[in-house]
């Protein structure tokens, strides 16, 4: 079955650590997202990406760093310089940024600091 | 100020019952206007997408309509079930981004 896969499902950051998230998928979408969901907020854009070697920030870039260097796989690292990194982290993917299709979310990430 | 804006926020029904959930929005201009829904710990999943034409869209028990003049779209579900505990999210899109609404939470109890 396509779908997108994020790991791990649970992660634990200690002071001055940086963490990186993984999201792969297997729908052959061109363009990637990584977003941040803090409860009683709407979804915030981390980065994304339209093409593999190449990606833009979003609204909520500080702190954050991604590689898209297969189509396939848009991991997330959260550096020390994100200073409140807890949260749960959804990556999706679709055709195209302005395409009407729907995004296909993986089952998110949960960020806690030790 | 959020450009999507989904009420209420939670929300409580017995299986059953109907109910039906509100999202405003001053996105412009506008493209399209979709609802998905997310378990707990899940990622969310489309349920419906409305453009500027459509004013109603039925996807099972769940119908959507949009008022593209008073900037207003309301999800209906219908003969709720416990499956349907969840939270619903409203996402707009104008030209070149998404804009998402911080969702409603609703809770199905037998």
């Amino acid at each position: 079955d396509g779908g997108i896969t994020q790991s791990p499902k649970y992660l634990f950051r200690k002071e001055g650590q940086n963490v990186t998230l993984s999201c792969e998928q297997n729908l052959n979408h061109d363009a990637m997202y990584w977003y941040r969901q803090d409860p009683g907020q709407g979804l915030r854009l981390i980065y994304y990406s339209q093409i593999v070697n190449d990606f833009q920030k979003g609204d909520i870039a500080e702190g954050y760093s991604v590689s898209r260097e297969k189509k396939e796989s848009f991991p997330l690292t959260v550096t020390s310089a994100q200073k409140n990194p807890t949260a749960f982290y959804l990556c999706a993917s679709s055709w195209g940024r302005r395409s009407n299709q729907p995004q296909h979310f993986g089952d998110g990430t949960r960020l806690s600091i030790l | 100020k959020n450009q999507v804006e989904q009420s209420p926020q939670s929300l409580i029904i017995l299986e059953g019952k109907n109910c039906t959930l509100q999202c405003n929005y001053t996105v412009s201009p506008f493209s399209n206007l979709r609802w998905y829904k997310q378990d707990t710990g899940r990622g969310p999943v489309s349920l419906t997408i409305m453009t500027f034409s459509e004013n109603t869209k039925s996807n099972g028990r769940y119908t959507a309509t949009l008022d593209a003049d008073t900037k207003q779209s309301s999800l209906h579900i219908t003969a709720s079930q416990l499956s349907d505990s969840a939270s619903y999210i409203c996402v707009v899109r104008d030209e070149n981004d998404m804009r998402f609404g911080a969702g409603t939470r609703l809770t199905v109890k037998p």
